[in-house]
């Protein structure tokens, strides 16, 4: 079985920092993908990142970055120059084989940008 | 335009009613799934469809099924309506043959906020 881990419940970050939300994850499959979506308070589910298994790179996408450490099992998602704009629910989430089957999602950490 | 949609938006139901939740998408992907979202527990699966012939369970289908009534078409049903089914309903879907794009990135409707008292 597949589980996520985000240990973060909340975080309040002063705005044009950095932000790390962590995530580490259980998996027996030795193929799995990794994903990073954001939720607004509007409620819909934005996709922000991915990153494989076997990707050797770690994926980047504008300000938003996924340090991967495989041999932890983690994929934290890192915001470089936070913006009011940022403040969200922020969920990660798995799937093996890349997430054909579902994705399994971790409980989510709620960011809070301060002016 | 948007393209997941989820009809309705929002629905108040009473227990034992016999609801379902529409989902279309116009991005032409061949995977579609059903997820709830209740506070302090992310989101769960529920169903998920490869194809119109090809429809799985998920961690949570107690209480629910599903139709595939076209490649773009993925309805969910709740065939008695109970209080604890209230929830966040998101459909997503997939396209797992697409070249040159992420494998299997999953792209969310708005969401059906469901009540049921």
């Amino acid at each position: 079985a597949q589980k996520i881990t985000q240990t973060q419940p909340g975080m309040f970050v002063q705005e044009k920092e950095a932000v790390t939300l962590d995530c580490t994850y259980d998996t027996s499959d030795p193929s799995y993908g990794l994903f990073w979506y954001k939720q607004p308070s509007s409620g819909e589910m934005i996709f922000l990142i991915y990153q494989g298994s076997y990707d050797q790179q770690n994926a980047t996408e504008g300000r938003y970055s996924l340090n991967f450490q495989k041999a932890r099992k983690s994929a934290n998602l890192v915001i470089s120059a936070s913006q009011l704009g940022d403040s969200a629910m922020y969920f990660c989430a798995m799937g093996s084989g890349g997430g054909a089957d579902g994705l399994t999602f971790g409980k989510g950490t709620h960011l809070i940008i301060q002016p | 335009d948007a393209d997941v949609t989820q009809t309705p938006r929002n629905r108040i139901t009473k227990t034992g009613k016999r609801i379902m939740l529409e989902c279309s998408q116009t991005k032409g992907h061949d995977r579609m799934y059903w997820y709830r979202q209740d506070p302090g527990l992310g989101l769960r699966l529920i169903y998920y469809s490869f194809d119109v012939k090809d429809i799985n369970k998920g961690e949570i289908s107690d209480g629910y099924s599903v139709s595939r009534q076209a490649q773009a078409k993925f309805s969910l049903s709740l065939e008695s309506a109970i209080p604890n089914q209230t929830a966040l309903y998101f459909c997503a879907t997939s396209d797992f043959r697409k070249q040159g794009v992420v494998r299997d990135t999953q792209y969310f409707g708005p969401g059906t906020r469901l009540t049921v008292l």
